[in-house]
């Protein structure tokens, strides 16, 4: 069964660094999307991506974030100056056809800023 | 604006027991509504769906009715397992083109033998 896959698992960084988390849809899917959760609270939108360019936002998702999709399988997710706040678990999705809310999450990839 | 309220957790059940998760909500429009489950390790995956009032969403063994005049989505199982032992998230979509997902903060049932 096809699955959305995410890299690394776990990221270490020192507060203003650079992270790139990245993450591998399902191949047939035009929807994308990155939510995070923060440990211990609900799981919230950071943005969606549809058609090469970003069709939602939230608060959260500032000038600090970024997303790219550089070719036809990866979707990326770059912090440009880690704060400790961003310590958080971020998820990858994504959605075909029909029900947008219908999404196939990865496993996540687990930011701790130090 | 939107958002789910969800039962707090933790759930702690044996084997067979009856299994309800309460979970409302706030939206406008025509939302369709959905149960997350997250295994151990695993990233979230869909349970169980119903995009409009009165539909009932099942899989597993587990079903949720929606229920527009009391604005709410509850989970229930008949007799759980231990495998079901996971952590359960109810979420919103409001129906858009868009899909963005309002989520509870999740409830974490753990199963006894």
């Amino acid at each position: 069964e096809p699955e959305v896959t995410q890299t690394p698992s776990h990221q270490v960084t020192q507060m203003g660094q650079e992270v790139i988390l990245r993450c591998v849809p399902i191949s047939n899917h035009l929807y994308f999307y990155w939510y995070r959760q923060i440990l211990g609270q609900k799981v919230e939108f950071l943005v969606s991506f549809y058609n090469n360019e970003i069709s939602e936002k939230s608060e959260i998702f500032d000038d600090q974030f970024s997303v790219e999709r550089p070719d036809g399988s990866n979707f990326t997710l770059k912090i440009r100056s880690t704060k400790l706040e961003d310590s958080a678990m971020y998820f990858c999705a994504s959605s075909g056809v029909g029900i947008r809310g219908e999404q196939y999450f990865g496993p996540g990839t687990r930011l701790t800023v130090t | 604006g939107d958002s789910v309220t969800q039962m707090e957790g933790p759930v702690t059940l044996s084997e067979e027991a009856f299994l309800t998760i309460n979970c409302t909500y706030t939206a406008t429009g025509y939302p369709s509504l959905f149960w997350y489950v997250q295994y151990p390790g695993e990233g979230l995956q869909l349970l169980l769906k119903a995009t409009k009032a009165d539909d009932k969403g099942s899989n597993k063994g587990f079903e949720a009715t929606y229920r527009k005049e009391t604005t709410s989505f509850h989970l229930e199982k008949g007799s759980v397992q231990v495998s079901d032992s996971a952590v359960y998230f109810c979420a919103l979509d409001r129906g858009s083109t868009l899909g963005r997902l309002y989520f509870g903060r999740g409830t974490q049932l753990t199963v006894w033998p």
